[in-house]
Formats: structure tokens, C-alpha cells, sequence
């Protein structure tokens, strides 16, 4: 079973800083999502990648197959980006669902 | 166009109860995936159907079941609640079984 471990579990900061999520895992996948959830609970899904950088305006994710790490970047980040980030993977054989990291809680402050 | 809908938004039930809860898929997606996410845990894999077969089981017990319909909307059952069962359900639709997944606001489960 795949282990998602994600870094920092929690970050504060200014409006305005380039923000940085890591996430790594443990077994080889086929796809790593990156998902946004705002307080509720409803999940928005950000990225959906397989290798290589995808850019959707000010979110950029990037992941390295080899090293079983990916990266979310938040540029010039504003409150409205404050939500809880989660990674999660797809394993590269079968239907069995994501496997999720606990998320990071983003807090970006005026 | 209506996204991943599920319902009931809230709902609270005792112990031993038992408990349905309902999605309905983005139209055109034909799989459907169940999660539950407790309280500061990140979501956790239960059932995914596929053109009304089950296509894959996370570890739950046998407590917990699921369908899918003709229309490919999904229900989710629990059988003899637990306190442990308290949480948010979270139902996504997918085109495919790998194609990126759209989720549902959720239904938020308490077991008193």
C-alpha cells in the first residue's frame, strides 16, 4: 500500500509569497492529483498528473517520477487561496481508488 | 452543467442504526467512487464502481456496501453504526476508472 507523506502539515503567510507543498510517496503510480478543500468539505481537483509540470494560473504542479515526489507552488498568493491542499496517488495497477495524503493547511494572511 | 450532487448534506444517526447515503454522478461519467474522510485525516478509499460493477474495495468492513444504478447514480450503506463511523462521505464521478475524478460537497455523518 502506498504511503503519502506531505510537508508542511500546516503554513501561514503573507499574502503575496510564492508558497511550496511537497508531497512524496512510496510505491510507483500511474497518476498524482493535487486537491484543494475549503472548510465544508468540498474538494476542488487542481492537477492531475502523470509526469513532467502543469501550469493553471497561479498554480504550478510539478512531479519527479524517479525520486516519487511532487511539488504544488502557489504564486503571488492571496487569501482566497487559504484551504487545505491534498495530495493524493493512483497506484499503477488497478481500480483502487486514490490513496490520499492528510493534507496541508494553507492560511495566507492580508 | 450539475456537478457530483449527494444527499442527504447532513445527516445524524444513533448507534446500530443503519444508514443510505445517495450520489449522483456528473451526466455521461460512468464511475463512481466512495470516501471517507474523518475528522484532520485525509480521505480514505472505500468502494469504486464502474458501469455497475464494483471495481475496486478499500479496508472496510463487510458493514459497509454500495451499488450502482442503471442511471449510474451510486447509493452507499452502513449497517450497524459505530461511533467510529462519524464522518464526511465524500461521492466522485469519473468518465473512466483512471480519468480524473470530480467530487461531491459531501455528506456529513454523526453518530450519536
Amino acid at each position: 500500500k502506498n504511503e503519502v507523506e506531505q510537508s508542511p502539515q500546516n503554513l501561514t503567510a503573507q499574502e503575496g509569497e510564492f508558497i511550496t507543498i511537497n508531497c512524496s510517496y512510496s510505491v510507483g503510480i500511474s497518476a498524482l492529483h493535487w486537491l484543494q478543500q475549503h472548510p465544508g468539505g468540498g474538494i476542488v481537483s487542481l492537477f492531475m498528473l502523470s509526469s513532467g509540470k502543469k501550469k493553471h494560473g497561479r498554480l504550478i504542479a510539478t512531479i519527479n517520477i524517479q525520486e516519487k515526489h511532487s511539488s504544488l507552488h502557489i504564486t503571488a498568493s492571496h487569501p482566497r487561496d487559504s484551504a487545505v491542499y491534498i495530495c493524493a496517488v493512483r497506484e499503477g495497477g488497478g481500480a483502487d481508488g486514490l490513496t490520499f495524503g492528510k493534507g496541508t493547511h494553507l492560511i495566507i494572511q492580508p | 452543467d450539475a456537478g457530483v450532487t449527494q444527499s442527504p448534506t447532513h445527516l445524524i444517526k444513533t448507534r446500530g442504526q443503519q444508514v443510505t447515503l445517495r450520489c449522483s454522478p456528473i451526466s455521461g461519467h460512468k464511475s463512481v467512487s466512495w470516501y471517507q474522510q474523518v475528522l484532520g485525516q485525509g480521505p480514505q478509499f472505500i468502494f469504486q464502481y464502474y458501469e455497475k460493477e464494483e471495481r475496486g474495495r478499500g479496508n472496510f468492513p463487510d458493514r459497509f456496501s454500495a451499488r450502482q444504478f442503471p442511471n449510474y447514480s451510486s447509493e452507499l450503506n452502513v449497517n450497524a453504526l459505530l461511533l467510529g463511523d462519524s464522518a464526511l462521505y465524500l461521492c466522485a464521478s469519473s468518465l473512466e476508472v483512471r480519468t480524473p475524478q470530480h467530487f461531491g460537497d459531501g455528506t456529513r455523518l454523526s453518530i450519536l
